[in-house]
């Protein structure tokens, strides 16, 4: 399947700091990466989706403002948690679809754990 | 967020016994992607159904996209030690991949399993 790279792995941060998480497809290009959140013992939420070279489409109730995305190319989608708290703290992933075909398969990254103190 | 009723939450099974799980939903997907995620890792795809109906295997795994299109059922056979780890049901509005085609998961269901 295709490779999607996130990275770090794992980030804490002092509450009131901006964190940058990066999120990289390493064999296709994508021109959507969607990005999600995970609670401990929760589903995934999906927060945005993310368009390269235009602005992120938010999901209700997500602060665009406070999750910056940006997609630069098509191969790297960032998320900035700016001015962190520890209500922040959580799990959040990426994916991405490969082009073309008829495959609706998206293909996640290894997830970044932030943690907020 | 809207999300996919799952069932069960958890199960604790002994090494060989077969499992099956399943995802409802109110409203109709044209297609189910079952993933499988371990801890402090991202989900990993196990199988994919586009058809109403099809049913599609994948090692010990089946899974079946139901007629209504509303449900779907994973099944594994035989489990493991290995199988352990949190499964989820995704539905996708249409066949096709774009920005506006999201994935919805399902509540998820942690299978243990005890050697």
């Amino acid at each position: 399947g295709a490779v999607v790279s996130q990275h770090p792995s794992r980030v804490i941060c002092k509450s009131g700091t901006s964190v940058k998480i990066e999120c990289r497809s390493l064999d296709f290009q994508a021109t959507t990466m969607f990005w999600y959140r995970q609670f401990p013992k929760q589903s995934l939420m999906l927060m945005a989706t993310s368009n390269e070279g235009s602005k992120a489409t938010y999901e209700q109730g997500v602060e665009k403002d406070k999750f910056l995305i940006n997609h630069a190319s098509l191969t790297l989608s960032t998320l900035t948690v700016t001015s962190a708290h520890p209500e922040d703290s959580s799990f959040y992933i990426c994916s991405a679809r490969p082009p073309g075909g008829d495959t609706g398969e998206l293909f996640f990254g290894e997830g970044s754990r932030l943690t907020v103190l | 967020g809207q999300q996919l009723n799952q069932s069960p939450q958890s199960m604790f099974i002994q090494e060989g016994e077969d499992v099956s799980m399943n995802c409802t939903s109110s409203s109709i997907f044209n297609t189910w992607l079952w993933y499988k995620q371990d801890p402090g890792e991202g989900p990993v795809l196990l199988i994919a159904l586009y058809k109403a109906g099809e049913l599609t295997s994948n090692g010990r795994l089946t899974a079946q996209f139901g007629i209504t299109r509303k449900d779907s059922f994973l099944n594994i056979s035989a489990s493991i030690p290995s199988d352990v780890g949190i499964y989820f049901c995704a539905g996708q509005p249409t066949r096709y991949g774009g920005a506006t085609n999201k994935l919805i998961f399902g509540t998820g269901t942690l299978l243990a399993v005890q050697p």
